[in-house]
């Protein structure tokens, strides 16, 4: 177990809908990045939250965005969903920003239809 | 622009022979550099960064700036190598980014 839970693992949303996709880190991780990565990709960037603060952005719109919390969750809301956006969102956290080890979650699969 | 490349999707090798999976990067900078793996129905995992210079599981990755290649080898394929492999990138002064490549697909033939 190596303690980094994302929730759920499969989700299936019309596209204009909007979602939410939580991410439980271990305790005193107090960075949390969020990935996207398409079929046959590798993950790509979204953003990184350090101690509830937003601490860098990937090349994605502004209806994603995060929220991170004192108890070392986070989440990730997309907001009017294209079809685009299927794909497995990974999070990833480290104890802090220069932190190189990241421990990945197993990912939720979100498919757009 | 950054970007990292790896340009096989899928390299099959036997057994014993040696492995190289190459990684090209793109960066205007000085980068730190790691291989990630992701065995079948585990998680993605850290393998090695470059500042390390360590051996991981018989697996090496030298940098090398001239050519701005990353590529891990290992002399003796074994079966249990098989996996998705990811180069990846970080830059010092974005820490918080890290760019991924495609990923190649290392297959072992018995």
């Amino acid at each position: 177990e190596t303690g980094v839970t994302q929730s759920p693992t499969h989700l299936i949303k019309t596209r204009g809908q909007q979602v939410t996709l939580r991410c439980s880190s271990q305790s005193g991780h107090n960075t949390v990045s969020w990935y996207q990565q398409a079929l046959g990709q590798g993950p790509q960037f979204i953003f990184q939250y350090y101690r509830e603060e937003e601490n860098g952005r990937g090349n994605f719109p502004p209806r994603f965005s995060g929220l991170q919390f004192p108890n070392y969750s986070s989440e990730l809301n997309v907001n009017a969903l294209e079809l685009d956006d299927s794909a497995l969102y990974l999070c990833a956290s480290s104890p802090d920003v220069q932190d190189y080890g990241y421990t990945f979650g197993s990912g939720t699969r979100l498919t757009v239809v | 622009a950054q970007r990292v490349t790896q340009p096989e999707k899928l390299l099959s090798v036997f057994k014993g022979a040696p492995v190289e999976l190459k990684c090209n990067y793109s960066y205007s900078g000085s980068p730190e550099l790691f291989w990630y793996v992701q065995y079948s129905r585990q998680r993605l995992q850290l393998l090695l960064r470059h500042i390390s210079r360590e051996s991981i599981k018989g697996f090496t990755a030298d940098l090398n700036k001239g050519e701005t290649s990353f590529h891990l080898k290992k002399p003796f394929a074994q079966e249990e190598d098989s996996a998705m492999y990811y180069c990846a990138l970080r830059g010092y002064s974005s820490a918080s980014k890290i760019i991924f490549g495609s990923g190649t697909r290392l297959s072992i033939r018995p």
